[in-house]
């Protein structure tokens, strides 16, 4: 079945310092794969997707994400992390035939002022 | 436009009570998905409605359903709660039934006591 890991349960960063957090995916096919972030108390909201094309995807907030095939990861980057970008950030890839998304255990980013 | 709107907000229940939470989706938007998302997890899926008519269920209880109206919002009930049916309820919806992105509504917060 399609899932989505993301190895890091936490990561802390400091204000300006660059990020990547990892998403790998299990899947057949090319898939489509969606970044969203969770603010505390709040619901998601989508930052990017890929579904197929170039496989650098940018997205809102001044984030970006890269698609390789090869090492089946969908990773999110930004350049300049932003004390707002403390937030949990979770990988999706839908799987069932609907829009069932399989999200992974999500990664809870801390940014150090 | 308006988002996705849930209600309520928050809710707190005893074990053995019942539970109906609402969603309205964007507008023009058919599908209506609900999920799940227990403290430390990511959401997990529990129903798709499209046009009125259920097209995924995920792994949950028979306690849970929901529906769809003729206007697209939908209702998510729980009979006999559980202490473990504490989380948070989120509702997506999508412009149609297959694989893409989906809006997230903020969530309600169900606590049983």
């Amino acid at each position: 079945a399609q899932s989505v890991t993301q190895p890091d349960i936490h990561i802390t960063v400091s204000e300006g310092a660059s990020l990547e957090l990892r998403c790998n995916y299990s899947y057949g096919a090319t898939p489509y794969l969606f970044w969203y972030v969770q603010s505390p108390g709040q619901g998601l909201q989508l930052l990017l997707k890929y579904f197929s094309g170039d496989t650098l995807v940018q997205g809102i907030k001044g984030f970006e994400a890269e698609f390789k095939r090869s090492q089946s990861s969908f990773n999110l980057r930004k350049p300049s992390v932003h004390w707002s970008d403390a937030a949990e950030y979770f990988c999706a890839v839908p799987t069932g035939g609907g829009n069932k998304l399989t999200f992974g255990t999500g990664t809870q980013l801390k940014v150090e002022l | 436009d308006a988002g996705v709107t849930q209600s309520p907000t928050h809710l707190i229940k005893t074990r053995g009570q019942h539970v109906t939470l609402r969603c309205s989706p964007i507008s023009g938007h058919k599908s209506v998905s609900w999920y799940q998302q227990v403290l430390g997890q990511g959401p997990q899926f529990i129903f798709q409605y499209y046009e009125k008519e259920e097209r995924g269920r995920g792994n949950f209880p028979d306690r849970f359903s929901a529906r769809q109206f003729p206007n697209y919002s939908s209702e998510l009930n729980v009979n006999a709660l559980l202490l473990g049916d504490s989380a948070l309820y989120l509702c997506a919806s999508s412009l149609s039934r297959g694989p893409q992105e989906q809006f997230f509504g903020p969530g309600t917060r169900l606590t049983v006591l």
